[in-house]
């Protein structure tokens, strides 16, 4: 079946470093991948998108390619913020016998320290 | 962008009562909702996907009659928690889609805490 498998944390980086969070995953069909972030004691919200292989999605500085061949979405940032501190999720969207299905990855705890 | 709208915030009440949370799709018409659990410093547990006007989809473990799911419209699904006991405390989170490949939208979920 699909999953995602994604890097374990807590990351703890120091602002201004580089952040990159594994993510790959495995699937059927041509699935959408997904990153959302979810802030203490908050729902999650979408951080970016992409559709199909190559795709790259953007948002706030935060950038991932959908990588078919190395069946990869990794979260980049050039330069984290103390606000970034959040947990970040990898997910796979896909459709089957036409119902929307998701799958989470566990989640990745990211502490930005000044 | 997509807004969804997730009510009650936080609800603490005795155990053996019944609580219902909203789930709403402001500017949008959600073909799917879905229904997920989170235990602290975990990822989401989907619960049950419910698409408008048929019986929710369950996963496996979750009981249909402890956790009702109402889909009546294409804005607006519903999950009771029926007699709810401290094991049922969590943090609960709806979203919705217009289905397809397209993003899930979440709430901003409610923490349920039983007596």
């Amino acid at each position: 079946g699909n999953s995602v498998t994604q890097m374990e944390g807590p990351v703890t980086l120091s602002e201004e470093a580089f952040l990159t969070i594994n993510c790959t995953y495995t699937a059927t069909g041509y699935p959408s991948l997904f990153w959302y972030v979810q802030y203490p004691g908050e729902g999650l919200q979408l951080l970016l998108k992409a559709t199909k292989a190559d795709d790259k999605g953007s948002n706030k500085g935060f950038e991932a390619t959908y990588r078919k061949e190395t069946t990869s979405f990794h979260l980049e940032k050039g330069s984290v913020q103390v606000s970034d501190s959040a947990v970040y999720f990898c997910a796979l969207i896909f459709r089957l016998r036409g119902y929307q299905k998701v799958t989470f990855g566990i989640g990745t705890k990211l502490q930005v320290i000044p | 962008g997509a807004v969804v709208s997730q009510h009650p915030s936080r609800v603490i009440c005795k155990s053996g009562t019944s609580v219902k949370i909203e789930c709403r799709s402001l500017d949008f018409q959600a073909t799917t909702m879905f229904w997920y659990r989170q235990f602290p410093k975990q990822s989401l547990m989907l619960m049950a996907t419910s698409n408008e006007g048929s019986k929710a989809t369950y996963e496996q473990g979750v009981e249909k009659d402890k956790f009702l799911i109402n889909h009546a419209s294409l804005t607006l699904s519903t999950l009771t928690v029926t007699s709810a006991h401290p094991e049922d405390s969590s943090f609960y989170i709806c979203s919705a889609s217009w289905g397809g490949n397209q993003p899930q939208h979440f709430g901003d979920g409610t923490r349920l805490s039983i007596l």
